[in-house]
């Protein structure tokens, strides 16, 4: 079956260490993206990416890196920059070829993201 | 710059009764939106989407969304709700464009609650 994988499902930081949060898709597709989910807001994009080795950065990417190595995989480092990371991280993907922009995002099923 | 409003953060509804999700929007010329579902502990699921033509989207799961230029909404309905409905809904927008995979705006999530 096609889909977006994320991994680990529950995730654990100790103070001043940076984790990476990894997203597979065999989609096909040719953007992905990070949001993160807190109670109460919605989603907010941290990064995005159209193709491979480029990304741009969204609301809220201070404290957060990216590499787009690979059409398939898009993962996230959450940095000891970041001060308050605990929050539930989501990837997505989803076509974006011009005037495809209507096409829905697809997403995996989350990382949570907890500090010890 | 684009927005997304749900002001109800709690929908309550009997099973059997109709429901009704409410979103409006804002956004520089036509809109592409979005209605998305998402479980606990799980990603979002994509509903239906409205991108042009008639203003009654049917979607998945007997749900459907009424598009209204004028008033700039588009509320989330069924007729008959599900026990299993109960979920946390995200509307979306993102500006007609040339494809840029950017521009996608969640609402802050209703959360629906069907009482058998």
């Amino acid at each position: 079956d096609g889909g977006i994988t994320q991994s680990p499902k529950y995730l654990f930081r100790k103070e001043g260490q940076n984790v990476t949060l990894s997203c597979e898709q065999n989609l096909n597709h040719d953007a992905m993206y990070w949001y993160r989910q807190d109670p109460g807001q919605g989603l907010r994009l941290i990064y995005y990416s159209q193709i491979v080795n480029d990304f741009q950065k969204g609301d809220i990417a201070e404290g957060y890196s990216v590499s787009r190595e690979k059409k398939e995989s898009f993962p996230l480092t959450v940095t000891s920059a970041q001060k308050n990371p605990t929050a539930f991280y989501l990837c997505a993907s989803s076509i974006a070829r011009t005037g495809r922009s209507n096409q829905p995002q697809h997403f995996g099923d989350g990382t949570r993201l907890s500090i010890l | 710059a684009q927005s997304v409003a749900q002001p109800e953060d709690q929908v309550n509804v009997a099973e059997g009764n109709p429901l009704t999700v409410k979103c409006t929007y804002s956004v520089s010329g036509n809109p592409y939106l979005f209605w998305y579902v998402q479980y606990p502990n799980r990603g979002l699921q994509f509903l239906l989407k409205y991108i042009t033509g008639d203003n009654l989207v049917k979607g998945s799961y007997g749900f459907e969304a009424e598009f209204n230029k004028s008033q700039t909404s588009f509320h989330l309905k069924k007729p008959s709700a599900l026990v299993s409905d109960s979920a946390l809904y995200f509307c979306a927008v993102s500006p007609f464009s040339s494809g840029s995979a950017r521009q996608l705006t969640f609402g802050s999530g209703t959360q629906l609650t069907v009482l058998p």
